[in-house]
This record gives structure tokens, sequence and C-alpha cells, in this order.
């Protein structure tokens, strides 16, 4: 149970195009998700904490007119990036908070900006 | 500040080679310690999760224990499917379920 379903995996674009990252609960309602952002042979950096039905809560030194997020239902929270450029390439996780059971995670999307 | 530091950042082991991998952490009231393995191109998947100085979990060849200062990740006869990067995180006390993560260490096993 608890499975957080990420789409797409991988994903290639233009530079200056948006590209949009879902994350959908499966099988439970997800309140609090996490998106996170990974460099090459590095950790998870929190971007941002999106709770559903409200604004999203940016991290230091995230740009949030660059990183949308969207959490409108209880299943679904979506992490657009705006105007991308080579910069942003990157590997994006989202992440459900399941309160005292913890976390679950998202399998991850490659975005690359060429 | 909250941190995390995960130590060795790679290790290599030969397969059966017993190790130990290590997460200190500083934090303003901790919640929990979570325990992570990653691989290439993956999210994370859940090892482990503990609250308390002195608990001890298992889960086939991995051992997680935590101290007040730290958390060690013991892996006994590892085999070359132990091969991945394991992460470290906790929760602390003083925010909202966020999760502030270690470096990582990459773990190698050779046959």
């Amino acid at each position: 149970g608890a499975v957080v379903s990420q789409h797409p995996s991988r994903v290639i674009c233009k530079s200056g195009t948006s590209v949009k990252i879902e994350c959908r609960s499966l099988d439970f309602q997800a309140t609090t998700m996490f998106w996170y952002r990974q460099f090459p042979k590095k950790s998870l950096m929190l971007m941002a904490t999106s709770n559903e039905g409200s604004k999203a809560t940016y991290e230091q030194g995230v740009e949030k007119d660059k990183f949308l997020i969207n959490h409108a239902s209880l299943t679904l929270s979506t992490l657009t990036v705006t105007s991308a450029h080579p910069e942003d390439s990157s590997f994006y996780i989202c992440s459900a908070h399941l309160g005292l059971r913890g976390y679950t995670f998202g399998s991850g999307t490659r975005l690359t900006v060429v | 500040e909250d941190q995390v530091t995960q130590s060795p950042e790679a290790l290599r082991l030969q397969e059966g080679e017993s190790s130990s991998l290590n997460c200190s952490y500083t934090v303003s009231g901790l919640r929990g310690l979570f325990w992570y393995r990653q691989d290439p191109g993956k999210g994370p998947e859940f090892l482990f999760t503990l609250y308390s100085a002195g608990e001890e979990k298992e889960k086939e060849r991995l051992k997680a224990t935590l101290t007040k200062k730290e958390s060690f990740l013991h892996i006994t006869a590892p085999k070359p499917e132990d091969s991945a990067t394991y992460l470290c995180a906790v929760q602390a006390g003083s925010n909202t379920g966020k999760l502030i993560f270690g470096q990582g260490t990459t773990l190698q096993v050779k046959p």
C-alpha cells in the first residue's frame, strides 16, 4: 500500500519550454507532498512542500515562479518547470507524507533540457 | 541548524565482507530517523524507521541501530545485489514533516 505514481519517468524538452511532472497517490490521500531535486551522485534537496488546497512552501533559494507546484486534490500534485533551461536538467522526486507511517517516494523523473 | 552527515561517501566490499555505514545527526528534537536504499535512476526505497536511542531493526542482511547522536546500518555478508546508494534522513521536531537527508553512501559489492 501507499504507492505514489510519478510520471513521466524521463522527459527531454527544448530550452524555453515548460514541462509538467505529475505525482499521484494511488491508494491513499496525500495531504502533504514534498518535491525534491537530486543532482548526480548527490543527495535529495528539498525544493518545496505542498499541502492540498493551499499554496506551496518553497525552500530558500528555490524560484517559485520557475517551479510551479499545484496540489489541487488529495491524490494529485504537479510540478511544472517553466521556461526550462539546461541548468534545470536534474532528477526530480516527489514524496508523500504518511503521518505516523513515514513517507513514500515516487520513482523519479529525469529531466533533460536541450 | 539541523544537519545529517553520512560516512563513508563510497564503500567497496567483497561479497561476504560485512561492514557498517554511519549517519551522524544534529537535530532539535528527533521525531524519526529513516534509512532508504536508492538504485540508479529510481526513487528511494524505504528500509527502516528508528525513533529512539537504543532501538534496533533488522531486515535480511541489514540491521539499523540508533543512538542519541548517530545511526549505523550494518550489512552482514553482503551480496552484489546489495549494491546501491543508502540514504539516511531525519525528521526533526521543529519542522512540519520535512526530511533532512544526508549525502548518502554508495555501496558496491563485488562478487
